[in-house]
């Protein structure tokens, strides 16, 4: 069965630190995907990465920046974490073609909290 | 630029009782368009995916349609269920990489 799995649920950290979220995908995915949802705001895509090394901004990437060495594996890293970060972290993994229907497949979420 | 609305933001319904749940969105320039269901504090879970080409798709009790000329597909959950409560969210993926989700509709069924 597929899964896409984020390494924490809950993460509580102070301002100014630097934060590291990490998504797993078991599926051989090209395409893995942060966002962020928010009440009100829907999902916003942060970065996305189409290839093991590669990365581009999605519609929110200030403040954010993204590593992805392995194929399966997706960091997020929040470099000086500030209290508007606050919100909820999802991952999502999906197969390589661009105009492909292969649906988009999530993690449980982080909920990230910056105090 | 695309939007994707959902109305209405929240329903609630007795058990048994057939619902639709809507979706808009301004540009016909799809690929495909996805429905979601969100539990709280939880993922996203596909429910179903319509390709560009299609009309509907049906997946036991659901059945989602897809209107391109209109701008529009609905989301039909028929005999709902308490166990049907959950945000649903749809979204519609155009050229590239980029998937534009709606804001949701929360549904509560009522025992």
């Amino acid at each position: 069965d597929v899964k896409v799995t984020q390494s924490s649920r809950y993460l509580v950290k102070r301002t100014g630190e630097k934060v590291f979220l990490e998504c797993v995908q078991d599926m051989d995915h090209e395409n893995m995907f942060w966002y962020r949802q928010d009440p009100g705001l829907g999902l916003r895509l942060i970065y996305f990465s189409y290839d093991v090394k590669m990365k581009e901004k999605g519609d929110i990437p200030e403040g954010y920046s993204v590593s992805r060495e392995k194929k399966e594996r997706f960091s997020l890293i929040l470099e000086s974490a500030s209290t508007n970060q606050t919100s909820m972290y999802l991952c999502a993994s999906s197969s390589r073609d661009m105009n492909s229907n292969q649906p988009q497949h999530f993690g449980d979420g982080t909920r990230l909290s910056i105090l | 630029k695309q939007e994707v609305t959902q109305i209405p933001a929240a329903l609630s319904v007795p058990e048994g009782e057939n619902l639709v749940l809507n979706c808009s969105f301004t540009d016909s320039a799809i690929y495909n368009l996805q429905w979601f269901r969100q539990d709280p504090g939880k993922g996203l879970t596909s429910l179903l995916l319509i390709q560009s080409s299609q009309r509907e798709q049906t997946s036991g009790r659901l059945n989602a349609s897809l209107d391109k000329s209109s701008g529009r597909s609905t989301l039909y959950i028929a005999a709902s269920q308490p166990g049907d409560s959950a945000t649903y969210l749809c979204a519609v993926k155009a050229g590239g990489f980029k998937t534009i989700f709606g804001a949701g509709t929360r549904l509560f069924v009522k025992a």
